[in-house]
């Protein structure tokens, strides 16, 4: 049974850092791994999807890897802004029999000015 | 704006009451679905709509109620809740195909208060 879990649950850093999020999952056959962003009572954002083929996506000051094969993804954030504070979910899309998206419980950033 | 609006944001209700969520896609897509986030848990999915027809429902309780008119909307019928069903309701659409690689577009949500 897949299980995706994500560390740390919470993050406090200064504006301006440099930080990872981290996902990491039990089964390696997937289809894709996904993060999203969910800002407070709010619905959820597609950031990255990098898919089972790919080593990795990039979007502006974000970058996301995947190694499949250990069954880890990190969340990579350049030069961190207040605006960045929110919630990071990882889902990843299984492959096989059970084709659903499982989810993290997300890590939540505060980026402090 | 990510093109999936969701009304209401907000709803309190008692347990005898009847209500419905709404949701409505601007995206073209084929697939629509219906998520409970509760506080501490993943993600559940509960329902999900390919071209209007339910193709899974995740041993929902039938007090929860999917309706798809067509593939731009789509509800959530609610009847006689509990206060464990207090979530955030959210809908999401993508456009599913051949590939699994679809992304999923989510709407704000509806926050959900059972009394």
């Amino acid at each position: 049974k897949q299980e995706v879990t994500q560390i740390p649950a919470a993050l406090s850093v200064p504006e301006g850092e440099n930080l990872v999020l981290n996902c990491s999952f039990t089964d390696s056959a997937i289809y894709n791994l996904q993060w999203f962003r969910q800002d407070p009572g709010k619905g959820l954002t597609s950031l990255l999807l990098i898919q089972s083929s790919q080593r990795e996506q990039t979007s502006g000051r974000l970058n996301a890897s995947l190694d499949k094969s250990s069954g880890r993804s990190t969340l990579y954030i350049a030069a961190s802004q207040p605006g960045d504070s929110a919630t990071y979910l990882c889902a990843v899309h299984n492959a096989g029999n059970n084709r659903k998206l499982i989810w993290g419980l997300g890590t939540s950033l505060a980026v402090n000015p | 704006e990510t093109g999936v609006t969701q009304t209401p944001r907000h709803l309190v209700m008692g347990m005898t009451n009847k209500k419905s969520l709404k949701c409505e896609q601007h995206l073209g897509h084929n697939a629509m679905y219906w998520y409970k986030q509760s506080a501490k848990k993943p993600l559940e999915l509960m329902f999900v709509y390919n071209f209007k027809e339910q193709t899974e429902n995740n041993s929902v309780p039938s007090r929860f109620s999917p309706e798809c008119p067509n593939s731009s909307h789509l509800f959530l019928h609610l009847h006689t809740l509990q206060p464990e069903d207090s979530a955030l309701y959210l809908c999401a659409s993508s456009q599913a195909g051949t590939d699994d690689n679809e992304k999923l577009f989510f709407g704000s949500g509806t926050q959900l208060s059972v009394l």
